[in-house]
């Protein structure tokens, strides 16, 4: 089993509507997690991050954490095509070590 | 602030080579990484320096890899020889020091062997 598992997609949505991309992990001791949104060709960039049980919102982006059924999981609202890249979760225990899933493409359709 | 910077940004090597990359985390970030995105796979930890000290290096895979971060500020990553599974994409990330802070990345060495 992965520590951290993904459906590697791609998730395909039209401009306008929700986009919901979701995470499980392995480790039960896990304390901090990511939404990482990789563009083609560039670097991770930080989005969202969440430690407490519920949902953390932030503009269009809601990130939603259940620690009992170990899922995290990114609603993105008001898709735009501008967001179409991967998204990549991440899961850091509380020894500063930062796991990651193998990314979810989206495509958001114009 | 700047950010994390990585030089080169791309390198294309022979098998048997050597190659060294570098990264400059952002200033005052004691917590350094180093990742590698091979195509089509996850971005897999590879070690974590606390300062100059290797605090976890269970990532690297074999022993041509070699990490050094003398006197805390900038990394090296030397790959030595280069085998052709070491192509990839390498990333350098740093954070802050409180539990739980993000990584910051930098954009990546994209490493060809051929």
């Amino acid at each position: 089993q992965k520590e951290v598992e993904q459906n590697s997609g791609p998730l395909s949505v039209p401009e306008g509507a929700i986009a919901s991309l979701n995470c499980t992990y392995s480790d039960r001791g896990s304390q901090s997690f990511f939404w990482y949104r990789q563009y083609s060709g560039k670097s991770p960039e930080l989005i969202m991050f969440i430690y407490s049980n519920g949902d953390k919102e932030d503009g269009r982006f809601t990130a939603q954490l259940n620690k009992a059924s170990q899922y995290v999981s990114l609603l993105i609202r008001d898709s735009q095509p501008s967001d179409s890249a991967t998204y990549l979760c991440a899961v850091s225990t509380g020894g500063f070590k930062t796991i990651f899933g193998a990314g979810t493409r989206l495509f958001v359709k114009a | 602030e700047a950010g994390v910077t990585q030089f080169p940004s791309h390198s294309v090597i022979e098998k048997g080579q050597t190659v060294t990359l570098r990264c400059d985390p952002i200033s005052g970030h004691d917590n350094l990484y180093w990742y590698r995105r091979v195509m089509g796979k996850e971005i897999k930890f590879l070690l974590h320096f606390v300062k100059e000290s290797k605090q976890d290096e269970s990532g690297m895979p074999n022993n041509r890899f070699l990490a050094e971060r003398t006197g805390g500020t900038y990394s090296t990553l030397k790959v030595q020889p280069a085998e052709l599974e070491d192509s990839g994409v390498y990333f350098c990330a740093s954070r802050d020091d409180w539990p739980g802070s993000p990584l910051h990345f930098g954009n990546g060495t994209r490493l060809t062997v051929t």
